[in-house]
């Protein structure tokens, strides 16, 4: 069975940093094309960024908004992802999903049930 | 202001059917490949269509999708109550070294 579980989320004054993990199982996760998605409350869906697997170089891309803020990494021997979030702004309050994409080119999209980053002094 | 512009609002009776539009640009749409998504309220988005027109397992073939230069749209038939929740297309944009999203369309089955 795939599970996709994130986790981290909490209440963090502006400015301030939080780090979320997404704890997968049930398929090759080194193999896998992997992101995050957030949404602001009432709002649309929002690209955060992704990583791609190691055997695709491993790059990492992000939304104009994030760059410079935000760091995706993983951990293909605990199966796990990474979003680490720095300097805050209120705007950056959201749910934020964790979610797979392609594993070795095949369609594999799963999402997990999101966990939420609230901003606020 | 998405790069995608889908119409905030759909509606159609049970039986009906409906589309819902994505206009993007030839650093979005026309280059890549255009996904939709069905979220409801309070839970996390599925996939309904990947790669223009392809419907993953699961999906039933009254969700279908296509791509026309500039734009694409999802199409549904037999239109259901249990169909109706927001709907976003995504696409990769070139421009932006990212991907992005549609606003949403909120379908309502009256």
């Amino acid at each position: 069975e795939v599970q996709v579980v994130e986790s981290g989320g909490g209440l963090v004054k502006p400015g301030g940093s939080l780090r979320l993990s997404c704890v997968t199982s049930g398929f090759n996760f080194g193999n896998a094309w992997v992101r995050w998605v957030r949404q602001a409350p009432g709002r649309g869906l929002e690209w955060v960024g992704r990583i791609k697997p190691k055997t695709d170089g491993g790059r990492t891309d992000y939304a104009a908004p994030m760059k410079g803020r935000f760091t995706i990494s993983r951990d293909d021997s605990k199966n796990t992802l990474y979003l680490q979030m720095n300097s805050l702004q209120t705007e950056d309050t959201a749910i934020y999903y964790c979610t797979t994409s392609y594993v070795a080119g095949v369609l594999f999209d799963y999402w997990g049930q999101g966990t939420l980053v609230t901003v606020s002094s | 202001q998405s790069v995608l512009t889908q119409p905030p609002s759909a509606s159609g009776t049970p039986g009906q059917r409906v589309t819902i539009s994505c206009s993007g640009s030839s650093s979005n749409i026309r280059s890549n490949y255009v996904y939709w998504y069905q979220q409801f309220p309070g839970t996390a988005p599925k996939l309904l269509i990947y790669k223009n027109n392809e419907r993953p397992s699961g999906v039933p073939d009254r969700f279908s999708g296509s791509k026309s230069g500039t734009s694409a749209s999802l199409a549904i038939s037999g239109l259901r109550s249990e169909d109706e929740a927001d709907y976003y297309c995504a696409v990769w944009d070139d421009s932006l070294s990212g991907r992005v999203f549609g606003g949403g369309t909120k379908l309502t089955v009256l």
